[in-house]
């Protein structure tokens, strides 16, 4: 099945310890998305890509970076995670149209 | 900037008991409106797109409908396995791009 993949699911780091997640895609969607959630919060777009294109929300700490080196896979970087990182980290793919987002199961970052 | 408002924020249901969910919501150029499922600690499920007002789709026990200023999530003789968040957003286009603002959801909880 087509399918959005994240890894790991779960992921533990030391305050200010780099971390990195991934994110990859079966569904050859142009655009992929990531998004915070904190509990019983909205996600959150930090940026998206449209193919090569990255695009950056005004509002996402300069703390995360994102890279995109093919059509298939998309990393999420955070350079010092804080204890207010700790949230659910989503990925979501779409096409350009329509622009459904179809998201992964997740990873869930906790910040000692 | 977009806003989406979600009414209740949870909601308690026997099994069988048939109830709406509602999303209101204020965007710049509608491209779409999205009805998600999340359940705890994973990521959210695409149900449905509704594009213009007056549009109804349906899924088993779920019906969604749009008119300009809100959207209902009908839910007919739930399941205790429907029991889950359920998540609208607006696919709104501004000054050339486009951005999918999130409710932050009903907590449906269905009582066998």
């Amino acid at each position: 099945d087509a399918m959005v993949i994240q890894n790991p699911r779960y992921q533990v780091t030391q305050f200010g310890k780099p971390v990195t997640l991934s994110c990859s895609q079966t569904l050859n969607h142009n655009v992929m998305y990531w998004y915070q959630q904190k509990s019983s919060q909205a996600p959150k777009l930090l940026f998206h890509y449209y193919d090569k294109d990255f695009n950056n929300e005004a509002d996402t700490p300069d703390n995360f970076q994102s890279r995109r080196p093919n059509t298939s896979f998309c990393f999420l970087d955070i350079r010092s995670p804080g204890l207010g990182d700790a949230a659910m980290y989503l990925c979501a793919t779409s096409r350009a149209r329509p622009r459904t987002q179809y998201f992964g199961p997740g990873t869930r970052l906790l910040v000692l | 900037e977009d806003q989406v408002t979600q009414s209740p924020e949870a909601l308690r249901l026997q099994e069988g008991e048939s109830s709406s969910l509602n999303c209101s919501y204020t965007v710049s150029g509608l491209r779409g409106l999205f009805w998600y499922r999340q359940d705890p600690g994973k990521g959210p499920e695409f149900l449905f797109t509704l594009y213009s007002a007056g549009e109804e789709k349906e899924k088993e026990r779920l019906k969604a409908t749009l008119t300009k200023k809100e959207s209902f999530l009908h839910i007919t003789a739930p399941k205790p396995e429907d029991s889950a968040t359920y998540l609208c957003a607006v696919l709104g286009y501004n000054f050339g791009n486009e951005k999918l603002t999130f409710g932050t959801g009903t907590r449906l909880t269905i009582i066998p």
